[in-house]
């Protein structure tokens, strides 16, 4: 069965520094999203991604934060410069829309955990 | 504008006993609906959707959710709990062609034996 990969799984990273984070998504989906979860917290809509631009982001995803497709087939969320308020878990979620009769729900992947020391 | 309310960030049932757990929506437009679990240390798996038709949708390990548009309301029932259901679980809302879901705070759920 398909699926929505992500690397790293865990990284480590000291404030100040910048940080990607990888994903695959499925490979017939069109709609690319990026949320976050701080621990034991809401899952928050970053940002979301089509035809190669940004279609949507929310507040959180200020000027720190940046989206590419580089290759066709890889989604990064890059971080400038992290801040200790960054560690979270990041998932990468895909969709097809709701063309051919999909019903656009949203396939995430496992999830890259980030802890900013 | 869309949003979600879930009702309970906790909730502990017995194995064997029903599941109820309670979510309400907000949205300018008709929605599509979705339950997430998330089991620890995992990602979002996707238990069941409304988007049109049958307002009773079943999904996947014995859940099921019913869309009251009256009610503003999609909540997730279980007949019978098991202990592999003790999760996190998410109810979201999408109101746009693939356009972003938004989450509730989750609800705990504990399966007591």
């Amino acid at each position: 069965e398909p699926e929505v990969t992500q690397t790293p799984s865990h990284q480590v990273t000291q404030m100040g520094q910048e940080v990607i984070l990888r994903c695959v998504p499925i490979s017939n989906h069109l709609y690319f999203y990026w949320y976050r979860q701080i621990l034991g917290q809401k899952v928050e809509f970053l940002v979301s991604f089509y035809n190669n631009e940004i279609s949507e982001k929310s507040e959180i995803f200020d000027d720190q934060f940046s989206v590419e497709r580089p290759d066709g087939s890889n989604f990064t969320l890059k971080i400038r410069s992290t801040k200790l308020e960054d560690s979270a878990m990041y998932f990468c979620a895909s969709s097809t829309g709701l063309a051919g009769g999909s019903t656009g729900e949203l396939f995430f992947g496992e999830g890259s955990r980030l802890t900013v020391l | 504008a869309q949003s979600v309310t879930q009702l309970g960030s906790h909730v502990s049932v017995s194995e064997g006993a029903l599941v109820l757990l309670r979510c309400n929506y907000s949205s300018s437009v008709p929605p599509y609906l979705f339950w997430y679990v998330q089991y620890p240390n995992q990602g979002l798996q996707l238990l069941l959707k409304y988007t049109t038709g049958a307002t009773l949708v079943k999904g996947i390990n014995g859940f099921e959710a019913e869309f009251k548009k009256s009610e503003t309301s999609f909540h997730l029932t279980k007949p019978s709990a098991h202990m592999s259901d003790a999760a996190e679980y998410f109810c979201a809302v999408s109101s746009t062609n693939a356009g972003k879901s938004t989450f509730g705070d989750g609800t705990t759920l504990t399966v007591k034996p």
